[in-house]
Formats: C-alpha cells, structure tokens, sequence
C-alpha cells in the first residue's frame, strides 16, 4: 500500500524559511498535497502540485517535486508566528490520500 | 474555497452509549466523503469511503458495525459511533470532494470524541 514518510518537528526563526520534506512510495499518484493542521482544527488544504511538474510556486509556499526520487518539499518563505502547525504531506490519485505522520513546525519570534 | 462543516466539535459521551458526528458540505455537493480518525501526535488514518446513496467502503480492520457511516444526501454523511468505549476517544475528521471531478478534498474542522 501506499507509505509517506516525513520527518517530525522542525523550529525556525521568524522571518527565516523553513523546508519540511516527506517521502512516498506510491509512484502512480497523481497529485502531492500539502495540508496544515492547526492546534485541534481539521486539515487546511495549503497548496498540491500534479505528478508532471517539478515546482509550483504560491506566494510564500514554494513546492518542489522530484518524482524520480519520490521527494517532496515544502519551503515557506519569510516563515511568521502564524505558520506555527502541524504539516502533512498526502499523495494519491482519484479518492484515496495517503498522509504522512506530518511534521509539526514551531516558529520562534 | 468550499466549507465542509462538521458538528459537533467535540463532544463527552458515556462508555456504551453511541455518538453521531454530522459531516456536511455548505456550498459544494459531494458525491464522496471520507472519514479519518487521528490519534495524537500521529497521521490520518482512512475509515471508510462512502459514496452519496451506496454502502460505505471501510479499510481493513476498522469495524464497519460500530462505526457507521451514512450518506444519504449530496451534502450530508454522518459517521455514529456505537457503544463507545473510551479506546474510541479520538480525533474524527471528515473530508469531501465535490462532483466535478476536481481533485481536491476539503476537510471539516475535526470532532473530538471523549468516551469516559
């Protein structure tokens, strides 16, 4: 089945960027998906990129994809207080997500 | 974006007794709906998926007689939780997506379900 893997807490200064990596190993997933998930709230969709490109920037949100490797990175840049979360990576095709176990980001003021 | 809404928010209920949590979608129909369960500190994991007007399809080993899922509309689906007990208590999360084929999956903010 499919498996995501990411690394699990990551503190940054504010003002800085910060990159949260995540792993899969589903390689007919056709879309990664970032969600941030505040203290006790659902899941915010934050941004996802298809399986054919390699980058999609949003703003502050940049998302890198390197499909050969199955890796997946999320840089925020000038990081604030308000991104302060915890961050799923998810991949998957026409209805089934796979997440990892997220990545919890803590933003220094 | 379109607002998936979930009620309730959290709720105490009596080891035995069953709770339902309501998922709907308020400006989008969904054609399917998922039901995650997250315990602390840890990811998602699938329940089930379930289809407006069909049976829900669970993941193994989640049992489909004490958690169950109705979708009777395009924009409702509610996931009852039967004899609670207190290993239930969890976070529940529901997400929809809508008919036009779009990809994206829009969370409801999550009920969270203590069983004493």
């Amino acid at each position: 089945g499919e498996d995501v893997e990411q690394s699990l807490f990551l503190s940054v200064r504010e003002g800085d960027s910060s990159v949260i990596n995540c792993t899969y190993t589903d390689s007919s997933s056709t879309y990664l998906y970032w969600y941030k998930q505040e203290p006790g709230a659902g899941l915010q969709l934050l941004t996802y990129i298809f399986s054919n490109m390699d980058m999609k920037q949003d703003q502050r949100l940049t998302v890198l994809l390197n499909k050969k490797d199955k890796h997946l990175s999320l840089r925020i840049a000038d990081t604030q207080t308000g991104d302060s979360a915890i961050y799923f990576c998810a991949s998957g095709g026409d209805n089934r997500l796979a997440f990892g176990k997220g990545n919890q980001v803590v933003v220094i003021p | 974006g379109a607002v998936v809404s979930q009620h309730p928010s959290w709720v105490i209920c009596k080891s035995g007794t069953s709770v339902k949590i309501e998922c709907r979608s308020l400006d989008f129909q969904a054609t399917t709906m998922f039901w995650y369960r997250q315990f602390p500190k840890q990811s998602l994991m699938l329940m089930a998926t379930s289809n407006e007007g069909s049976k829900a399809t669970y993941e193994q080993g989640v049992e489909k007689d004490k958690f169950l899922i109705n979708h009777a509309s395009l924009t409702l689906s509610t996931l009852t939780v039967t004899s609670a007990h207190p290993e239930d208590s969890s976070f529940y999360i529901c997400s929809a997506r809508g008919m036009e084929g779009k990809t994206e999956a829009f969370f409801g903010q999550g009920t969270r379900l203590t069983v004493v």
